[in-house]
C-alpha cells in the first residue's frame, strides 16, 4: 500500500537554529498537509498546500514556518528559528482529493518528533 | 469553528472485553466526524468517518461508532477488543467552518491487557 514517508523520524536542535522537516507524500497525490500535536494535546493542523502555494493556515502557522515543495517528490516544512515551544510531533499528510466530504482519501506518515533544547 | 472532546485520556481494558472511547463535538454548523487510529510508530490511519446518512457507521478492525445529533456525540465502540487493538484514538472533526481541515481530539491511549 502506498504510504507517506516523513525524515527524520526524530529531530533535535537548538533553540534558534533552523530546521527543515521533510515528507515525500503518496505520487499522483496532490493536496499536501502539516500537522503537529504537542505532547499531551490536540493534533493541530497548520497548513494545507495545492497547486504550488498555501491554500490553508492555522494560527499557528506564522511568519517563522514556510512549506515548499521543492521538486515533484519532496514536501517540507521549514521552521525558520525554533523556540522551546515548537517542540512537538509534526504529521505530514496528503491527498489525491481537496474535496471536503472525501478527508478519508486523508493519509499521514508516521511523524517527525522535533526535539528543541 | 468546529472542536471535539475525548474525554478519557487513557483506556485500560482486558482482552475480549468491550470498550467504548468516548468522543463529542462542537458545531453550528452540518459536520463530517471521524476516528483515527495511530499504532506506536506509525503514521495516523482512518478507522471510520460520518458524512451523512445512517448514523451507525462501521469501520475497519470491528471498529463502529455512532453519529448521535442530539448528544452531539461519536463514541467509537468495539465489542471484542484484542491486544492488537492497543493504540491512540483519535476524533476529528471537519466543516464548512473550519474551511474542512481537521480538527482533532487529544487522543485517547487504550490499553488491552491480557
Amino acid at each position: 500500500e502506498p504510504e507517506v514517508t516523513q525524515t527524520p523520524s526524530h529531530q533535535v536542535t537548538q533553540m534558534g537554529q533552523e530546521v527543515i522537516l521533510r515528507c515525500v507524500p503518496i505520487s499522483n497525490h496532490l493536496y499536501f498537509y502539516w500537522y503537529r500535536q504537542i505532547l499531551g494535546q490536540k493534533v493541530e493542523f497548520l497548513v494545507s498546500f495545492y497547486n504550488n502555494e498555501i491554500s490553508e493556515k492555522s494560527e499557528i502557522f506564522d511568519d517563522q514556518f514556510s512549506v515548499e515543495r521543492p521538486d515533484g517528490s519532496n514536501f517540507t516544512l521549514k521552521i525558520r528559528s525554533t523556540k522551546l515551544e515548537d517542540s512537538a510531533m509534526y504529521f505530514c499528510a496528503s491527498s489525491d482529493d481537496g474535496v471536503p466530504t472525501t478527508n478519508e482519501k486523508l493519509f499521514f506518515g508516521s511523524g517527525t518528533q522535533l526535539s528543541v533544547l | 469553528a468546529q472542536s471535539v472532546t475525548q474525554l478519557d485520556s487513557q483506556v485500560p481494558v482486558f482482552e475480549e472485553a468491550p470498550v467504548e472511547l468516548r468522543c463529542n463535538y462542537s458545531s453550528s454548523v452540518s459536520v463530517y466526524l471521524f476516528w483515527y487510529v495511530q499504532y506506536p510508530n506509525q503514521g495516523l490511519q482512518l478507522l471510520l468517518k460520518y458524512l451523512s446518512g445512517s448514523t451507525l457507521v462501521k469501520g475497519i478492525n470491528g471498529f463502529e461508532a455512532e453519529f448521535n445529533k442530539s448528544q452531539t456525540s461519536f463514541h467509537l465502540r468495539k465489542p471484542s477488543v484484542h491486544i492488537s487493538d492497543t493504540a491512540e484514538y483519535f476524533c476529528a472533526v471537519s466543516g464548512e467552518n473550519s474551511g474542512y481541515a481537521l480538527n482533532f481530539g487529544k487522543g485517547t491511549s487504550l490499553l488491552v491487557t491480557p
